[in-house]
């Protein structure tokens, strides 16, 4: 069964405003955790990550938060912009360097 | 939920011998599945698109002479690295559009592990 999900295919948000995209795991012995942004025909980029000693990272527009106790990470983007409009994975490893990547998240930020 | 694996997990060969790694999508049908190769600062280059039952497309710069793919089912692809040497030591992830649920939905495997000594 997926170990990370990401049960929102899709998300529109309007440029300016927070764009939240949600990501929920199933095993507590992932202990780090990332975000890829992917553009069509393209391989995921690495945008930002965070491992599990931190519940906040922040990079410019960009902020993870993660609640261990809920199993949850969450992508912030503040304020979205349309370059932004993406699909967004989120993805956990544990201590064997295996990645677990969530389905997906479409982005589109509306001028 | 859809399960996409691969095998092997982790794999340790000596320079110019050849490595075969299996992506293979679990309860669906994958018409196309894809190969990404894992870079520093662990961005995913996009190999090649692997369609059942026809040749794979190859991105720009990567041979295909060295990487063959082979996706002889609705559930299996295959990544061969032939004459492996040290620098194709990287991380390998495939994933899986599924055929049935009409979306751009991907499913990702949890990667293998080569390092070529």
């Amino acid at each position: 069964d997926q170990q990370v999900k990401q049960n929102s295919p899709s998300l529109s948000v309007q440029e300016g405003r927070i764009s939240i995209l949600n990501c929920d795991y199933t095993n507590s012995m992932f202990d780090y955790f990332l975000w890829y942004k992917k553009y069509p025909a393209e391989g995921p980029t690495f945008l930002i990550s965070i491992s599990s000693i931190k519940d906040k990272n922040e990079d410019g527009r960009f902020t993870v938060f993660l609640n261990k106790s809920a199993k949850h990470l969450s992508l912030h983007i503040v304020p979205s912009q349309p370059g932004d409009s993406a699909v967004y994975f989120c993805a956990a490893s544990d201590w064997s360097g295996q990645f677990y990547f969530g389905t997906g998240t479409s982005l589109t930020v509306i001028p | 939920g859809a399960v996409v694996s691969q095998h092997p997990s982790w794999v340790i060969c000596k320079s110019g011998t050849s490595v075969k790694i299996e992506c293979r999508s679990l309860d669906f049908q994958a018409t196309t599945m894809f190969w990404y190769r894992q870079f520093p600062k662990q961005s995913l280059m996009l190999m090649a698109t692997s369609n059942e039952g026809s040749k794979a497309t190859y991105e720009q710069g990567v041979e295909k002479d060295k990487f063959l793919i082979n996706h002889a089912s609705l559930t299996l692809s295959t990544l061969t690295v032939t004459s492996a040497h040290p620098e194709d030591s990287s991380f390998y992830i495939c994933s899986a559009r599924d055929q049935g649920s009409g979306s751009e939905t991907q499913y990702f495997g949890p990667g293998t592990r080569l390092l070529v000594l």
